[in-house]
């Protein structure tokens, strides 16, 4: 079965740091584009960064960029997110989920892992 | 950062009514928009792709149309499990964007 598995949210008081970790099982990570989308509770879906097969590209949301890192290790057919100097308003449930490929969109989803940041 | 509107925020129906979700972006994304559906507690899921075309597994009522700026989805007739909520999402440019959901709800 195709799935994706993430762990590592938890909570955090501001300023702190968290690293989230997906794994992938029943297909590739190297062959894909890979990426975390957050939902803030009782919100909407935003997307949070994404990054090339290979490593050699990433991207994200300007509210994330210089405090979060997205990395991959495809050897352990895995994804992750270092995200540093929180806020209350990266609350949210992280979703990793990869990009099918020529279908431009997420096609399969993790069941999401929950970041509260407070005090 | 292309914005993507959805409307109505909300859309109250009964089963066998048809549902039109409208999702207009703020500049062309080209065909390069999908729909997916979440349920409470559950992650989204993909329904639709390319601005048309239905994921693997997405019962033939579910339709995709449009493309540039204006989009649509389209359900014929509901069904007890398509109440949830509907998001759109550009992947024409980074950033990536979503829209702010449809809400289904029965009437």
């Amino acid at each position: 079965e195709v799935q994706l598995v993430e762990s590592g949210g938890g909570l955090v008081q501001p300023g702190g740091s968290l690293r989230l970790s997906c794994e992938g099982s029943g297909f590739t990570i190297s062959n894909y584009w890979m990426g975390w989308v957050r939902q803030a509770p009782g919100k909407g879906l935003e997307w949070v960064a994404d990054i090339k097969q290979d490593g050699s590209e990433k991207q994200y949301v300007d509210s994330v960029k210089g405090r979060s890192t997205i990395s991959r290790d495809n050897a352990k057919n895995s994804l992750y997110l270092q995200m540093n100097s929180l806020r209350d308003e990266d609350t949210a449930v992280y979703y990793c989920a990869r990009d099918g490929s020529s279908l431009r969109a997420f096609d399969i989803w993790g069941q999401g892992t929950m970041v509260t940041v407070s005090s | 950062e292309i914005v993507l509107t959805q409307s109505p925020a909300t859309l109250s129906l009964s089963p066998g009514e048809r549902a039109t979700l409208s999702c207009r972006a703020s500049q062309s994304v080209s065909s390069h928009l999908a729909w997916y559906q979440q349920k409470p507690g559950q992650a989204p899921r993909l329904f639709i792709y390319g601005a048309s075309n239905r994921a693997t597994g997405i019962p033939a009522r579910f339709s995709g149309s449009g493309s540039g700026t204006d989009f649509t989805l389209t359900i014929s007739s509901l069904e007890p499990e398509d109440f949830a909520v509907y998001y759109c999402h550009q992947r024409s440019s980074w950033p990536l964007t979503f829209g702010g959901g449809t809400k289904v709800e029965i009437k």
